[in-house]
């Protein structure tokens, strides 16, 4: 079974410059989360989708970062105009979703790691 | 918000030795998992407890839910050089539906 994938690995941009990252999810997870990982630490929620619908974004920077789930599939993060400070790892993960048994067993996609110039 | 005390924070052990690392919370949760991260990759799953005082075991790892659903460990035994990452704990809040995640235990292991 096909493990979460993120794309692209790896993307250096100028500050100011707008960005994208993709995540497809395991197959069959309803159940979505955008993570963004600084240096030296866990994991801090983004963004939870349960199918198309974002359920908790009271983390997402808003004036700058927008997240969708077209479809409820696959999921797009977009960072506008992206900061300095926006440089770090972006990671996605899907779980099996609400009223499964282990709706909260989460897996992690490679992430992609943002470089801000 | 929630927040874990993960320790150690960094261990550097012989291979062969046994490591020990947990987490605390001042608060109940209902979930505790511990991931590994290499360098250069996601978080991957290792251990997932649901129950107060499950012990759960996968090939070398051990943990457990702490019978008073604030604590958790994570037991690694006769370390071998591919042991080497950080291990990150993480929770389910009571009545909350958001992970929440330790800073982290880097473990470094000499062969």
């Amino acid at each position: 079974e096909a493990g979460v994938v993120q794309s692209p690995r790896y993307k250096i941009i100028e500050k100011k410059q707008p960005v994208a990252f993709w995540c497809n999810p395991i197959s069959g997870h309803n159940t979505l989360y955008w993570y963004l990982q600084n240096l030296g630490q866990g994991p801090e929620l983004l963004i939870r989708y349960e199918n198309e619908e974002a359920v908790d974004d009271s983390q997402l920077p808003k004036d700058r970062f927008s997240a969708e789930r077209l479809k409820g599939v696959d999921s797009t993060l977009k960072i506008q105009p992206a900061e300095l400070g926006d440089s770090a790892v972006y990671l996605c993960a899907s779980s099996p979703g609400q009223h499964h048994r282990y709706q909260e067993t989460q897996y992690f996609g490679p992430g992609t790691r943002l470089l801000v110039l | 918000g929630q927040q874990l005390n993960q320790s150690p924070q960094s261990m550097f052990i012989q291979e062969g030795e046994d490591v020990s690392m947990n987490c605390t919370s001042s608060s109940i949760f209902n979930t505790w998992l511990w991931y590994k991260q290499d360098p250069g990759e996601g978080p991957v799953l290792l251990i997932a407890l649901y129950k107060a005082g499950e012990l759960t075991s996968n090939g070398r790892l051990t943990a457990q839910f702490g019978i008073t659903r604030k604590d958790s460990f994570l037991n690694i035994s006769a370390s071998i050089p591919s042991d080497v990452g950080i291990y990150f704990c993480a929770g389910r809040p009571a009545g909350s539906e958001k992970l929440v995640f330790g800073k982290g235990t880097k473990l470094t292991v000499n062969p």
